[in-house]
């Protein structure tokens, strides 16, 4: 059974503050995701990476960046912590045929103050 | 990019009666379309998936219809229980899943 491990369920920061959201996969996938979930906006695709040091933009990359120095782990940065990055934050991945499904992690709930 | 929408956004029902949820796609490139269900403060699960190559498909109460020209697919869940109450999203794949913006399901008893 695969699974995907976010280090944090809960996280509180302060404005500015570096975060670091960790990832890691137990199933040798080679792509990983990371989404944000908000209330009637869905899953919007932050960062992904198809391989090891790959990184692809997704759909809202403004403020946050990414590192994948290993296969099984995928950290999401936020440079400088800001209000509107509070939001539950969803790590995911697949084989590299997406078509066989995604794997979620738990979900970290990042609150910035 | 792909565009999903999903419809609607919130949805109840009495135990035992039918719920539809419905999304359209536009990239006529999607080739696999999942559903996933989100229980409260849970990751959300595969429940079912359906590929362009078939109409439709079932697992028990759960049930996903696909239609190809008219780029729209339906998630039917028949003698709905108090456990099916959970948020629901709806994806179209190309190169990566593009999700709906979910269903809010909630099933009274």
């Amino acid at each position: 059974d695969v699974k995907v491990t976010q280090s944090s369920r809960y996280l509180v920061k302060r404005t500015g503050e570096k975060v670091f959201l960790e990832c890691v996969q137990d199933m040798d996938h080679e792509n990983m995701f990371w989404y944000r979930q908000d209330p009637g906006l869905g899953l919007r695709l932050i960062y992904f990476s198809y391989d090891v040091k790959m990184k692809e933009k997704g759909d809202i990359p403004e403020g946050y960046s990414v590192s994948r120095e290993k296969k099984e782990r995928f950290s999401l940065i936020l440079e400088s912590a800001s209000t509107n990055q509070t939001s539950m934050y969803l790590c995911a991945s697949s084989n590299r045929r997406i078509d066989y499904g995604y794997t979620f992690g738990s979900g970290t709930r990042l609150t910035v103050v | 990019g792909e565009n999903v929408e999903q419809h609607p956004s919130t949805l109840s029902v009495q135990e035992g009666d039918s719920a539809v949820i419905k999304c359209t796609y536009s990239d006529s490139a999607s080739n696999y379309f999942p559903w996933y269900k989100q229980e409260l403060g849970k990751r959300p699960q595969l429940i079912i998936d359906i590929r362009s190559n078939v109409g439709e498909k079932k697992d028990q109460r759960i049930a996903v219809t696909l239609n190809k020209t008219a780029k729209h697919f339906s998630l039917h869940i028949t003698e709905t229980q108090p456990e099916d109450s959970a948020v629901y999203f709806c994806a179209a794949t190309g190169n990566q899943f593009y999700f709906g913006t979910g269903t809010s399901l909630t099933v009274i008893p």
